[in-house]
């Protein structure tokens, strides 16, 4: 089993619709997660931190769900300018050293 | 902003040749990180450095070397490239290990392709 899985997609949605992507991690210990946002033959650039709570920023919105082990990033009112490779990375201790990431699911944002 | 620079985007080189791959973070950061990223593997982290002169292996150090003589320079070093170094290769850094969520930041990331 991978540490971190995510379905690589892609997902094909319309301009203005909701869409929502999990990630699960295997270990039950991880401390810190993120999603960064990757454009084609470009390097991944963060989009947010997830909290345990929960967090919001403008149109994108991450969970966490420790009990089941897994991540969500919720986008909403999707733009073609959504259209990217997210990928969900984890920390087993908090620190930078120990990221693991996914390998990402493809949206793709049409007319 | 942080500021990751890989000095070379795009590289050929031929089996065997040793090839040096630079970056530069301007962020007075601790950390610095040399990954690299192919398709259906995601990133796999090859190298880290957490301090001048030190270095820690990753996940994929085999056929890899790495020299960190200044805080803001990080280089990866093939001895020998082969072909299955074809890949993209993305340097990274990040603040100091004691800051609650730290994460990382990349540079624009250096294609090689080994012939």
């Amino acid at each position: 089993r991978k540490e971190v899985e995510q379905d690589p997609g892609p997902f094909n949605v319309p301009e203005g619709a909701t869409v929502a992507f999990n990630c699960t991690y295997s270990n039950s210990a991880s401390q810190s997660f993120f999603w960064y946002r990757q454009d084609c033959r470009k390097e991944p650039k963060l989009l947010m931190s997830v909290y345990s709570s929960g967090n919001e920023d403008g149109r994108f919105t991450a969970q966490l769900n420790r009990a089941s082990q897994y991540i969500s990033l919720l986008i909403r009112d999707s733009k073609l300018s959504d259209s990217a490779t997210y990928l969900c990375v984890v920390s087993d201790t908090g620190t930078a050293s120990k990221l693991t990431f996914g390998t990402g699911t493809r949206l793709q944002v049409t007319l | 902003d942080v500021k990751v620079t890989q000095s070379s985007r795009y590289l050929v080189k031929r089996t065997g040749e040793k090839v040096f791959l630079e970056c530069v973070q301007d962020m007075d950061h601790e950390n610095m990180f040399w990954y690299r990223q192919d398709p259906g593997l995601g990133l796999r982290l090859i190298y880290f450095s957490y301090d001048v002169k030190m270095k820690e292996k990753g996940d994929i150090p085999e056929g890899y070397s790495v020299s960190r003589e200044k805080k803001e320079r990080f280089s990866l070093i093939l001895e020998s490239a082969s072909t299955n170094q074809t890949s993209m290769y993305l340097c990274a850094s990040s603040p100091p290990q004691d800051l609650p969520g730290n994460t990382i930041y990349f540079g624009e990331g250096s294609w090689l392709t080994v012939v």
